[in-house]
């Protein structure tokens, strides 16, 4: 079964300074790899993701991602944050069909002016 | 503009009793589903419907049930049966077109509370 883990529950960083959120997954065939970020109190919204081809994904709002298949991992990355960045951020991984992607248990991340 | 609807925004249910949470997209995809929301357990999906009249069971069906019966509605009971309700309900659509559209859409949220 695929199972995503994400370490870090909270993260806070300043703005202007640069920001990586882990994500590490379990998959045995070359994962289909999602990150979604959560406002308060509302849906979620895609950011990236990751199907094939090059490892590296860039996404809206700046953000971008690399897959490394060695290290299993998918991990996102803002060069610059800004206060509007807080919120809630999820990895997923999925099989092919999003009716099966498995979340992460998410990372809460503050931005300090 | 298109989008998922869900409503109400907040829902309160007492012991013993069935409340339902309405979802509603206009982006004419075919496949639907419900999550939940749990503090510090990221989202775990409950059903999901891939076309109109077929639904079938994610990883936490127990205590739920869900209809669908028009393409843009896709309704979930809570029924009596879920002893631990209380938790953030998540609706989102997909559009099963091509493999490029892999991504899912999401309403708002519904927040279920006992009372």
């Amino acid at each position: 079964a695929q199972s995503v883990t994400q370490p870090d529950i909270h993260i806070t960083v300043s703005e202007g300074a640069s920001l990586e959120l882990r994500c590490n997954y379990s998959y045995g065939a070359t994962p289909y790899l999602f990150w979604y970020v959560q406002s308060p109190g509302q849906g979620l919204q895609l950011l990236l993701k990751y199907f094939s081809g090059d490892t590296l994904v860039q996404g809206i709002k700046g953000f971008e991602a690399e897959f490394k298949r060695s290290q299993s991992s998918f991990n996102l990355r803002k060069p610059s944050v800004h206060w509007s960045d807080a919120a809630e951020y999820f990895c997923a991984v999925g099989a092919g069909t999003a009716s099966k992607l498995t979340f992460g248990t998410g990372t809460r991340l503050q931005v300090t002016l | 503009d298109g989008g998922i609807t869900q409503s109400p925004k907040y829902l309160f249910r007492k012991e013993g009793q069935n409340v339902t949470l309405s979802c509603e997209q206009n982006l004419n995809h075919d496949a639907m589903y419900w999550y939940r929301q749990d503090p510090g357990q990221g989202l775990r999906l409950i059903y999901y419907s891939q076309i109109v009249n077929d639904f079938q069971k994610g990883d936490i069906a127990e205590g739920y049930s869900v209809s669908r019966e028009k393409k843009e509605s896709f309704p979930l009971t809570v029924t009596s049966a879920q002893k631990n309700p209380t938790a953030f309900y998540l609706c989102a659509s997909r559009d099963t077109g091509t493999v490029s559209n892999e991504k899912l859409f999401f309403g708002s949220g519904t927040q279920l509370s006992v009372l």
